[in-house]
């Protein structure tokens, strides 16, 4: 059963400092899938990594993927107030097809002046 | 046109009422999912249409019966609910694995049940 795994699971930064979420998965997958969710609200699409290597970036949020490691990373540059969110990693469940995600708990970021 | 639609935004209902949950997407995606998410938890998954047959049920209590009338629609029928079923309830829908699989949430129907 695939598992997911995330810490920090609360992250507390000040403005302009940088650090990096880190999420481990169980099973064999060459994808993984970062969403972002503000309180109240739902899922939003972040990135979608596809393969062994795969590195996006968008503004201050840059995360890569590692298959062989099991390991994805969400690293955050010189954090701002409206990155205060709740970060969630997700993998497929299997390997094909119309797969369902298994959801990490979720990083609650807050970011502070 | 990338956007799943939900309806209502807020459901309160009591434990005897009947109530559906509707879901919308023109995407042309042939998976659909409904997942239940509670306060300060991720989403667990419930359902998973594709091409319009139930694919997964997660051993949902039969309180919850999920419709796909139509490859862009999705219900998701409640009836007997009990209190511990209030949470934010989320449609999702993927173009599939040949592609890249990203999910596609929709904005949520909250609900309370008393």
């Amino acid at each position: 059963e695939l598992k997911v795994e995330q810490n920090p699971l609360f992250l507390s930064m000040q403005e302009g400092k940088n650090y990096t979420i880190y999420c481990n998965y169980s099973t064999t997958s060459d994808r993984l899938y970062w969403y972002r969710q503000d309180p109240g609200k739902s899922l939003e699409s972040l990135f979608v990594l596809l393969s062994n290597g795969a590195v996006k970036q968008e503004g201050r949020l840059m995360a890569s993927l590692d298959t062989k490691a099991r390991l994805s990373t969400l690293h955050i540059t010189a954090a701002v107030h409206d990155l205060s969110a709740t970060y969630f990693c997700a993998a497929p469940r299997v390997n094909s097809g119309n797969t369902p995600l298994v959801f990490g708990k979720g990083t609650r970021l807050s970011v502070i002046a | 046109d990338t956007e799943v639609t939900q309806t209502p935004k807020h459901l309160v209902m009591g434990m005897t009422n009947k109530k559906s949950l509707k879901c919308e997407q023109h995407m042309g995606h042939r998976a659909m999912y409904w997942y239940k998410q509670k306060a300060k938890k991720p989403p667990e998954l419930m359902f998973v249409y594709s091409y319009e047959k139930l694919s997964i049920n997660e051993s949902v209590p039969s309180r919850f019966s999920p419709e796909c009338p139509n490859s862009s629609l999705l219900n998701l029928h409640l009836h007997a609910l009990q209190p511990e079923d209030s949470a934010l309830y989320l449609c999702a829908s993927s173009q599939g694995w040949d592609r890249d699989n990203e999910q596609f949430f929709g904005p949520g129907t909250r609900l309370t049940v008393l």
